[in-house]
């Protein structure tokens, strides 16, 4: 089992939807959750960062985190073509004094106009 | 804040020589720098971790020969391709962690893309 599973997609969603992007872990151990934005060729951008259980929203952006359920959600409101990226949730952990961020796939989403 | 420039964003280079890529955090002090690798629609694979002063930990499979690593100020790494090959044609991106602060996340260079002929 790996220790992140994140559905590649690709997704495709009329400009307006309410998208859904999700991942699940394995390791209890995680603490920081993470979600990056990447274009084509680009870096990543980091969007949302959660520490604990529950949701933190910010703008058209909510996180979500389930730690009992080992599950992490972003979700996207109001979804805009510029919003067409690779979405890529990250997490991270400390192991003996070494820091080790573990990435999902990404889910290619493609929002169209 | 925490917006790391990654220079250049494209190099092309010929077979056998070498290519530097420089990567600052511009508003934090990095104590800790990453150096990952991406192939096309494939996840980061991270190369390499570099600690400010210190040598930098490569990841198993990783020539440290190969890519050079230096970490010799708080806001300034720089990686070095050596005798280049086109099979190091890739993506590489470099990332940092703000070393003040308690939250374990790295923000992420623009990127380089290597291409060897």
């Amino acid at each position: 089992q790996k220790e992140v599973e994140q559905d590649p997609g690709p997704l495709s969603v009329p400009e307006g939807a309410i998208v859904s992007l999700n991942c699940t872990y394995s390791n209890s151990a995680f603490q920081y959750f993470m979600w990056y934005r990447q274009y084509s060729r680009k870096g990543p951008e980091l969007l949302m960062y959660t520490y604990s259980s529950g949701n933190k929203e910010d703008g058209r952006f909510t996180a979500q985190v389930d730690k009992s359920s080992k599950y992490i959600s972003l979700f996207i409101r109001d979804s805009q073509p510029s919003d067409s990226a690779t979405y890529v949730c990250a997490m991270t952990l400390t192991q003996g004094g070494s820091e080790k961020l573990v990435f999902g796939k990404g889910t290619k989403l493609t929002v169209n106009p | 804040g925490a917006v790391v420039s990654q220079h250049p964003s494209r190099v092309i280079c010929k077979s056998g020589t070498s290519v530097k890529i420089e990567c600052r955090s511009l508003d934090f002090q990095a104590t800790t720098m990453f150096w990952y690798r991406q192939f096309p629609k494939q996840s980061l694979m991270l190369m390499a971790t570099s600690n400010e002063g210190s040598k930098a930990t490569y990841e198993q499979g990783v020539e440290k020969d190969k890519f050079l690593i230096n970490h010799a100020s708080l806001t300034l790494s720089t990686l070095t391709v050596t005798s280049a090959h086109p099979e190091d044609s890739s993506f590489y991106i470099c990332s940092a962690r703000d070393g003040h602060s308690a939250k374990n996340i790295q923000y992420f260079g623009a990127g380089t893309r290597l291409s060897v002929l």
